[in-house]
Protein backbone atom coordinates (compact mmCIF):
# COMPACT_ATOMS: atom_id res chain seq x y z
CA UNK A 1 0.00 0.00 0.00
CA UNK A 2 1.34 3.54 -0.93
CA UNK A 3 2.30 5.63 1.77
CA UNK A 4 -0.58 8.55 0.15
CA UNK A 5 -3.04 7.87 -1.78
CA UNK A 6 -5.24 9.85 -4.19
CA UNK A 7 -8.61 9.36 -5.54
CA UNK A 8 -10.06 9.56 -8.11
CA UNK A 9 -6.94 8.53 -10.15
CA UNK A 10 -9.00 10.69 -13.40
CA UNK A 11 -11.55 12.51 -13.15
CA UNK A 12 -13.77 13.93 -16.41
CA UNK A 13 -16.10 17.00 -15.48
CA UNK A 14 -18.23 19.65 -17.31
CA UNK A 15 -17.23 23.10 -17.04
CA UNK A 16 -18.77 24.98 -14.04
CA UNK A 17 -18.88 21.47 -11.99
CA UNK A 18 -17.72 21.70 -8.38
CA UNK A 19 -14.29 19.06 -7.76
CA UNK A 20 -12.95 17.36 -5.09
CA UNK A 21 -10.03 15.26 -5.13
CA UNK A 22 -8.78 13.17 -1.81
CA UNK A 23 -6.01 12.10 -0.71
CA UNK A 24 -4.80 9.96 2.18
CA UNK A 25 -2.00 9.27 4.06
CA UNK A 26 -0.53 6.00 6.48
CA UNK A 27 2.62 8.56 7.69
CA UNK A 28 3.04 11.00 10.42
CA UNK A 29 3.54 14.54 8.48
CA UNK A 30 4.47 17.60 9.11
CA UNK A 31 2.48 19.52 6.51
CA UNK A 32 0.86 18.59 3.27
CA UNK A 33 1.49 20.19 -0.15
CA UNK A 34 -1.18 19.83 -3.17
CA UNK A 35 0.58 20.71 -6.11
CA UNK A 36 -0.85 21.24 -9.84
CA UNK A 37 1.14 19.95 -12.85
CA UNK A 38 0.67 20.70 -16.77
CA UNK A 39 1.80 19.06 -19.68
CA UNK A 40 5.37 19.49 -20.08
CA UNK A 41 6.24 18.63 -16.78
CA UNK A 42 5.88 21.93 -14.95
CA UNK A 43 4.83 22.04 -11.14
CA UNK A 44 2.86 24.45 -9.23
CA UNK A 45 2.33 24.63 -5.77
CA UNK A 46 -0.93 25.40 -4.75
CA UNK A 47 -1.33 25.20 -1.08
CA UNK A 48 0.94 23.91 1.74
CA UNK A 49 -1.30 22.98 4.53
CA UNK A 50 -0.14 21.78 8.31
CA UNK A 51 -3.75 21.78 9.90
CA UNK A 52 -7.60 23.70 9.09
CA UNK A 53 -8.40 25.21 5.23
CA UNK A 54 -6.44 27.11 3.05
CA UNK A 55 -8.53 28.97 0.04
CA UNK A 56 -6.74 30.68 -3.03
CA UNK A 57 -9.42 32.07 -5.94
CA UNK A 58 -11.79 28.77 -6.80
CA UNK A 59 -9.62 26.57 -4.81
CA UNK A 60 -9.64 25.65 -1.18
CA UNK A 61 -7.85 23.47 0.51
CA UNK A 62 -8.88 20.94 3.88
CA UNK A 63 -6.66 18.67 5.55
CA UNK A 64 -7.93 16.48 8.95
CA UNK A 65 -4.97 15.08 10.53
CA UNK A 66 -7.06 12.54 13.39
CA UNK A 67 -8.28 11.13 9.70
CA UNK A 68 -4.96 11.53 8.09
CA UNK A 69 -7.05 12.65 5.12
CA UNK A 70 -6.76 15.96 2.53
CA UNK A 71 -9.45 17.11 -0.01
CA UNK A 72 -8.36 19.82 -2.74
CA UNK A 73 -12.00 21.02 -4.25
CA UNK A 74 -12.08 23.01 -7.22
CA UNK A 75 -15.45 25.48 -7.85
CA UNK A 76 -16.73 26.77 -11.04
CA UNK A 77 -14.42 24.36 -12.76
CA UNK A 78 -12.59 25.62 -15.90
CA UNK A 79 -11.10 23.97 -18.53
CA UNK A 80 -7.75 25.27 -17.76
CA UNK A 81 -7.98 23.89 -14.77
CA UNK A 82 -7.10 20.59 -16.80
CA UNK A 83 -3.53 19.09 -15.20
CA UNK A 84 -2.61 16.56 -13.20
CA UNK A 85 -3.09 17.36 -9.22
CA UNK A 86 -0.92 15.62 -6.71
CA UNK A 87 -1.04 15.72 -3.34
CA UNK A 88 2.28 14.92 -1.53
CA UNK A 89 3.19 14.50 2.44
CA UNK A 90 6.17 16.16 4.39
CA UNK A 91 7.85 13.96 6.77
CA UNK A 92 11.07 15.71 8.40
CA UNK A 93 12.83 17.05 5.21
CA UNK A 94 11.43 14.31 2.65
CA UNK A 95 8.45 14.77 0.19
CA UNK A 96 6.11 11.57 -0.70
CA UNK A 97 4.17 12.16 -3.50
CA UNK A 98 0.83 10.63 -4.41
CA UNK A 99 0.82 9.47 -8.00
CA UNK A 100 -1.97 12.61 -9.21
CA UNK A 101 -5.12 12.61 -10.64
CA UNK A 102 -5.64 13.73 -13.97
CA UNK A 103 -8.33 16.54 -14.46
CA UNK A 104 -9.83 17.18 -17.60
CA UNK A 105 -12.45 20.10 -17.55
CA UNK A 106 -14.68 19.80 -21.13
CA UNK A 107 -16.07 23.22 -21.99
CA UNK B 1 14.02 36.55 -9.91
CA UNK B 2 13.09 33.86 -12.90
CA UNK B 3 12.45 31.09 -10.49
CA UNK B 4 14.08 27.95 -10.70
CA UNK B 5 15.83 27.33 -13.44
CA UNK B 6 17.05 23.43 -15.03
CA UNK B 7 18.81 22.34 -17.89
CA UNK B 8 19.55 21.16 -20.47
CA UNK B 9 15.20 20.59 -21.14
CA UNK B 10 15.79 18.03 -23.05
CA UNK B 11 18.57 14.85 -22.72
CA UNK B 12 18.97 11.97 -25.53
CA UNK B 13 22.17 10.08 -24.74
CA UNK B 14 23.32 6.12 -25.40
CA UNK B 15 23.24 3.79 -22.45
CA UNK B 16 26.44 4.19 -20.88
CA UNK B 17 27.11 6.90 -21.90
CA UNK B 18 27.42 10.21 -18.42
CA UNK B 19 24.84 13.30 -18.25
CA UNK B 20 24.77 16.04 -16.10
CA UNK B 21 22.04 18.23 -15.08
CA UNK B 22 22.16 21.62 -13.75
CA UNK B 23 19.54 23.36 -11.10
CA UNK B 24 19.92 26.98 -10.51
CA UNK B 25 17.56 27.41 -7.45
CA UNK B 26 15.64 30.87 -6.34
CA UNK B 27 18.45 32.70 -4.87
CA UNK B 28 17.84 33.35 -1.33
CA UNK B 29 16.78 29.69 -1.21
CA UNK B 30 18.99 27.23 1.42
CA UNK B 31 17.23 24.08 0.24
CA UNK B 32 17.27 22.09 -2.82
CA UNK B 33 15.59 18.77 -3.59
CA UNK B 34 15.26 16.73 -6.83
CA UNK B 35 13.25 14.28 -7.86
CA UNK B 36 12.90 11.77 -11.02
CA UNK B 37 9.30 11.17 -12.12
CA UNK B 38 8.86 8.47 -14.68
CA UNK B 39 5.49 9.03 -16.95
CA UNK B 40 2.22 8.15 -15.25
CA UNK B 41 3.61 8.39 -11.68
CA UNK B 42 3.96 11.29 -9.09
CA UNK B 43 7.47 12.37 -8.69
CA UNK B 44 10.13 10.23 -5.87
CA UNK B 45 12.37 11.92 -4.06
CA UNK B 46 16.21 11.55 -5.02
CA UNK B 47 18.42 13.78 -2.60
CA UNK B 48 18.02 17.05 -0.42
CA UNK B 49 20.58 19.59 0.14
CA UNK B 50 20.68 22.34 2.92
CA UNK B 51 22.97 24.72 1.70
CA UNK B 52 25.92 23.00 0.52
CA UNK B 53 25.56 19.95 2.73
CA UNK B 54 23.65 16.87 1.36
CA UNK B 55 21.73 15.76 3.86
CA UNK B 56 19.74 13.48 2.59
CA UNK B 57 20.05 10.31 -0.07
CA UNK B 58 17.18 8.05 -1.09
CA UNK B 59 18.10 4.30 -1.64
CA UNK B 60 16.77 4.62 -5.56
CA UNK B 61 20.31 6.91 -5.55
CA UNK B 62 22.21 4.26 -6.57
CA UNK B 63 26.42 4.30 -7.14
CA UNK B 64 26.08 5.76 -10.29
CA UNK B 65 24.26 8.80 -9.23
CA UNK B 66 26.05 11.91 -7.78
CA UNK B 67 24.74 15.40 -6.67
CA UNK B 68 26.68 18.41 -5.41
CA UNK B 69 25.73 21.66 -4.44
CA UNK B 70 29.40 22.97 -4.30
CA UNK B 71 29.17 26.45 -2.80
CA UNK B 72 25.21 26.03 -1.65
CA UNK B 73 23.56 27.67 -4.73
CA UNK B 74 23.24 25.72 -8.16
CA UNK B 75 23.20 22.20 -7.61
CA UNK B 76 24.23 19.25 -10.39
CA UNK B 77 23.22 15.54 -10.67
CA UNK B 78 24.90 13.67 -12.50
CA UNK B 79 24.22 10.11 -13.69
CA UNK B 80 27.34 7.54 -15.08
CA UNK B 81 26.96 4.71 -17.10
CA UNK B 82 23.42 5.57 -17.75
CA UNK B 83 20.79 2.46 -18.50
CA UNK B 84 17.45 2.64 -20.35
CA UNK B 85 16.11 2.71 -17.30
CA UNK B 86 16.92 5.97 -16.07
CA UNK B 87 15.24 7.68 -19.01
CA UNK B 88 12.84 9.90 -16.49
CA UNK B 89 12.12 13.43 -15.57
CA UNK B 90 14.31 14.91 -13.02
CA UNK B 91 12.70 17.71 -11.36
CA UNK B 92 14.27 20.07 -8.99
CA UNK B 93 12.77 21.99 -6.35
CA UNK B 94 13.56 25.01 -3.73
CA UNK B 95 12.03 26.45 -0.81
CA UNK B 96 13.33 28.67 2.03
CA UNK B 97 13.16 27.72 5.73
CA UNK B 98 13.06 31.65 6.87
CA UNK B 99 9.44 32.61 7.65
CA UNK B 100 8.51 28.90 8.12
CA UNK B 101 6.67 28.86 5.25
CA UNK B 102 8.09 25.76 3.46
CA UNK B 103 6.58 26.45 0.11
CA UNK B 104 7.81 24.76 -2.53
CA UNK B 105 9.10 25.98 -6.01
CA UNK B 106 9.58 23.63 -8.80
CA UNK B 107 11.98 24.13 -11.85
CA UNK B 108 10.29 23.06 -15.44
CA UNK B 109 12.14 19.52 -15.32
CA UNK B 110 14.92 18.22 -17.54
CA UNK B 111 13.83 15.47 -19.77
CA UNK B 112 16.15 12.33 -19.72
CA UNK B 113 15.84 9.48 -22.74
CA UNK B 114 18.32 7.16 -22.93
CA UNK B 115 18.46 5.17 -26.28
Amino acid sequence: KNEVEQSPQNLTAQEGEFITINCSYSVGISALHWLQQHPGGGIVSLFMLSSGKKKHGRLIATINIQEKHSSLHITASHPRDSAVYICAVRSGSRLTFGEGTQLTVNP
Amino acid sequence: DTGVSQNPRHKITKRGQNVTFRCDPISEHNRLYWYRQTLGQGPEFLTYFQNEAQLEKSRLLSDRFSAERPKGSFSTLEIQRTEQGDSAMYLCASSSNRGNTGELFFGEGSRLTVL
